[in-house]
């Protein structure tokens, strides 16, 4: 069975800095995989996915993730961080196969000072 | 964005009563998922569609029903709401393989207070 581990609830960095945010998953095959992103009081909108190919994925907004496979990891990269990135992420697994859903970890909340 | 509307997009209700959620789409996608939201548990799917009248369970799917008549209308039903169900309901529409994307975009949410 597939499922995903953030296993930090909550970070705090400054503007300007560099952001990694983890995600570690469990999945018998190559999973597809995602990065969500929401605001508060807003659904959740896709910064970037991961099927196949280049394991360094680039996303809107100036985000990026790296699938490495020997580590079951997929996480997420900004170099520099701006106020209104502050917000909660989720990583999701998904299969490849019918309807294609999806196993979304517990999120990671972005608190950025200036 | 993708054409996903969410309706009601606030409701209180009281225990024992039923209610019904609606998720229409614009977009012509074959399948529609019905998740909720809970602190400390991400998004978890309740139940999912792969086509009119075909649905299927989700992993949290006691206690809910759904229908799905038309392409673009997926309905979530509490056929005796708990407050246990309160919580934020998300609809996300996928066109799948078919579609050669595979990606899911999700809906506004409804915020659903059970008392």
């Amino acid at each position: 069975a597939q499922s995903v581990t953030q296993p930090d609830i909550h970070i705090t960095v400054s503007e300007g800095a560099s952001l990694e945010l983890r995600c570690n998953y469990s999945y018998g095959a190559t999973p597809y995989l995602f990065w969500y992103v929401q605001s508060p009081g807003q659904g959740l909108q896709l910064l970037l996915k991961y099927f196949s190919g280049d394991t360094l994925v680039q996303g809107i907004k100036g985000f990026e993730a790296e699938f490495k496979r020997s580590q079951s990891s997929f996480n997420l990269r900004k170099p520099s961080v701006h106020w209104s990135d502050a917000a909660e992420y989720f990583c999701a697994v998904g299969a490849r196969s019918g309807a294609n859903n999806l196993f979304f970890g517990t999120g990671t909340r972005l608190t950025v000072i200036p | 964005d993708a054409g996903i509307t969410q309706s009601p997009r606030h409701k209180v209700t009281e225990t024992g009563t039923p209610v019904t959620l609606r998720c229409h789409q614009t977009e012509n996608h074959r399948y529609m998922y019905w998740y909720r939201q809970d602190p400390g548990h991400g998004l978890r799917l309740i139940h999912y569609s792969y086509g009119v009248k075909d649905t299927d369970k989700g992993e949290v799917s006691d206690g809910y029903s759904v229908s799905r008549s038309k392409t673009e209308d997926f309905l979530l039903t509490l056929e005796s709401a708990t407050s246990s169900q309160t919580s934020v309901y998300f609809c996300a529409i996928s066109a799948g393989f078919s579609g050669q994307s595979y990606e899911q975009y999700f809906g506004p949410g409804t915020r659903l207070t059970v008392t």
